[in-house]
């Protein structure tokens, strides 16, 4: 009973390092979510995906890139770490439309921190 | 984006007590839903509501859409520790493939 999983949990990072956060759903979701929290703040959209092949930039999305080349991942990457991007990171997936099908299913999240 | 504000921002209370909070925005939402955050966990579905009016319970938990569209209540009653954390409120949009949240309401149950 998976659901979303997200990897790594933590990981601290030096300013202009790379890295890819790991994001896999096995609901046979069509849309997936990629959203930062930072401390006492709601959740904000960086980038989604409304299936294979297709990603569409959120509220936030510089500094980011996202692909989707299966329905069951969709991996975050950061091409040059910025302490503005300490944050915590959510996965998200959906069923595909709006309505009764939009409550998103969470991941645990990824905590970073760029020093 | 869109701005959904959430009242009030933090709540200290009693174990036992009813709790209620509230969920803002000036433009029309289509489906509410209302999540709840553990600490180092990601947001967990609660209620989710889907026209104008509706009133819908989960336990202890009843949430409404209100009828102008723009605002969404949540009610928890008899509160109980494990009650803690915070709670979000998410709106939908017609058109749109994404959720707009709430900055969320921080609950502290005391023993």
């Amino acid at each position: 009973n998976a659901g979303v999983t997200q990897t790594p949990k933590f990981r601290i990072l030096k300013i202009g390092q790379s890295m890819t956060l790991q994001c896999a759903q096995d609901m046979n979701h069509n849309y997936m979510y990629w959203y930062r929290q930072d401390p006492g703040m709601g959740l904000k959209l960086i980038y989604y995906s409304v299936g294979a092949g297709i990603t569409d930039k959120g509220e936030v999305p510089n500094g980011y890139n996202v692909s989707r080349s299966t329905t069951e991942d969709f991996p975050l990457r950061l091409e040059l770490a910025a302490p503005s991007q300490t944050s915590v990171y959510f996965c998200a997936s959906s069923k595909p439309g709006t309505g009764r099908n939009q409550p998103q299913h969470f991941g645990d999240g990824t905590r970073l921190s760029i020093l | 984006g869109q701005q959904l504000n959430q009242s009030p921002q933090s709540m200290f209370i009693q174990e036992g007590e009813d709790v209620s909070m509230n969920c803002t925005s000036s433009s029309i939402f289509n489906t509410w839903l209302w999540y709840k955050q553990d600490p180092g966990e990601g947001p967990v579905l609660l209620i989710a509501l889907y026209k104008a009016g509706e009133l819908t319970s989960n336990g202890r938990l009843t949430a409404q859409f209100g009828i102008t569209r723009k605002d969404s209540f949540l009610n928890i009653s008899a509160s109980i520790p494990s009650d803690v954390g915070i709670y979000f409120c998410a709106g939908h949009q017609t058109g749109a493939n994404n959720l707009f949240f709430g900055t969320g309401t921080r609950l502290t149950v005391i023993p």
